[in-house]
């Protein structure tokens, strides 16, 4: 199985900052890397798929990289509304897998 | 709009069975592979079970193999997951999610809004 590791766990930031939350696999899954976001009670939702590619109607200010066993999630200048939970999903093989999550919280 | 409505959860003692539903509409549900996915109280995503287009294949996280199933019912629009034997750590909120295509090995897009299976005595 493919294991999912991501850093930090948790990081306290101000409106207006830059965040990168990284995420390792345990082998190179190429670019099958995407990317979550989970706010309190609801249901995640996909940001990012295949390392870069930006979901239909998520604002620009979200970007992916990485390619091989390394990637980033950047949120290039953090909103209110972008205080949540953040996971990373490989899907270069079964059983899917998921990084331990990302909280991000407000400064 | 796409919507994903599961049911089914509830209150169910150690050893016992459930079974969960996922509605889906506003799509061709037979078009596209579907899993679910769980999330236990204030942890992390775990991926439990996906099943492809026609229900021909299935896959299972080995915490779950041979206790829970997955199916499909094209014709009622439908995806269900039959859990038995069921521990304390299965407690948790259940997800349907539809796959953005055929491929098993993809993203979510979306996900249901989850129903939440407590096992306790």
């Amino acid at each position: 199985d493919i294991q999912m590791t991501q850093s930090p766990s948790s990081l306290s930031a101000s409106v207006g900052d830059r965040v990168t939350i990284t995420c390792r696999a345990s082998q190179s899954i190429s670019n099958y890397l995407n990317w979550y976001q989970q706010k309190p009670g609801k249901a995640p939702k996909v940001l990012i798929y295949t390392t870069s590619s930006l979901q239909s109607g998520v604002p620009s200010r979200f970007s992916g990289s990485g390619s091989g066993t390394d990637f980033t999630l950047t949120i290039s200048s953090l909103q209110p509304e972008d205080f949540a939970a953040y996971y990373c999903q490989q899907s270069y093989s079964i059983p899917l897998t998921f990084g331990g999550g990302t909280k991000v919280e407000i400064k | 709009e796409v919507q994903l409505l599961e049911s089914g959860g509830g209150l169910v003692q150690p050893g016992g069975s459930l079974r969960l539903s996922c509605a889906a509409s506003g799509f061709t549900f037979s078009g596209y592979a579907m899993s679910w996915v769980r999330q236990a109280p204030g942890k992390g995503l775990e991926w439990v079970s996906t099943i492809t287009t026609g229900g021909g294949n299935t896959y299972y996280a080995d915490s779950v193999r041979g206790r829970f199933t997955i199916s499909r019912d094209n014709s009622k629009n439908t995806l269900y997951l039959q859990m038995n034997s069921l521990r304390a750590d299965d407690t948790a909120v259940y997800y349907c999610a539809k796959h953005p295509f055929e491929y098993i090995t993809s993203w979510f897009d979306p996900w249901g809004q989850g129903t939440l299976v407590t096992v306790s005595s």
